[in-house]
């Protein structure tokens, strides 16, 4: 089973701040299995970035996903108010699927 | 537009079981393979287990494999989990989440339900 370890766990930002998220796999995934995913209170996951960098339906341009092999990186590049939540990084390659514990991002 | 609604969950004591059920709409389901992803209060995500578009292909996770049953009606756009022998720990909110594929491997999840709550408790 694919371990992914998301870094910081928690980050204090405030609007129109450029925000970095961290993911990192035990083993090495392929960029087309790695996605983010966007969950705000009492609300379902939200699909951000499949393919490691490509922005699902709807997304803004603002948030970028970049990596490869154990690293990637979840990019928000100014930070708007109905961006704080917590974001998950997942891998779908094998199975069991995996996600990566959370990193929340807090106004500050 | 795509909807997905989970019901059946509620409060059950260890060791009974439950069944989960997943009604889909807006988009033509026997295209599409499906999953159940839980969530414990406060806790990350955890992938529960996936089915093909035609019942081919299934997994589980560890945790819950020989405890829980995937099955999906593809004449009734219908997803289930048959929950056995429950522990405390299976209690969540779990998610039916749409695969954009006919595989549930290799793909992220583009669609997803609000979830239903299962608690084990005595």
């Amino acid at each position: 089973e694919i371990v992914l370890t998301q870094s910081p766990g928690t980050l204090s930002l405030s609007p129109g701040e450029r925000a970095a998220l961290s993911c990192r796999a035990s083993q090495s995934v392929s960029s087309t299995s790695l996605a983010w995913y966007q969950q705000k209170p009492g609300q379902a996951p939200r699909l951000l970035i499949y393919g490691a960098s490509s922005r699902a339906t709807g997304i803004p341009d603002r948030f970028s996903g970049s990596g490869s092999g154990t690293d990637f990186t979840l990019t928000i590049s100014r930070l708007e108010p109905e961006d704080f939540a917590v974001f998950y990084c997942q891998q779908h390659e094998s199975s069991p699927s995996t996600f990566g514990q959370g990193t929340k991002l807090e106004i500050k | 537009e795509v909807q997905l609604v989970e019901s059946g969950g509620g409060l059950v004591q260890p060791g009974r079981s439950l069944r989960l059920s997943c009604a889909a709409s807006g988009f033509t389901f026997d295209d599409y393979a499906l999953v159940w992803v839980r969530q414990a209060a406060g806790k990350g995500l955890e992938w529960v287990s996936g089915i093909s578009w035609d019942s081919g292909s299934i997994g589980y996770a560890d945790s819950v494999q020989g405890r829980f049953t995937i099955s999906r009606d593809n004449a009734q756009n219908s997803l289930f989990l048959q929950m056995y022998s429950l522990r405390p720990e299976d209690s969540a909110l779990y998610f039916c989440a749409r695969s954009p594929y006919g595989d549930y491997v290799g793909f992220p999840y583009d669609y997803w339900g609000q979830g239903t709550l299962v608690t084990v408790s005595s």
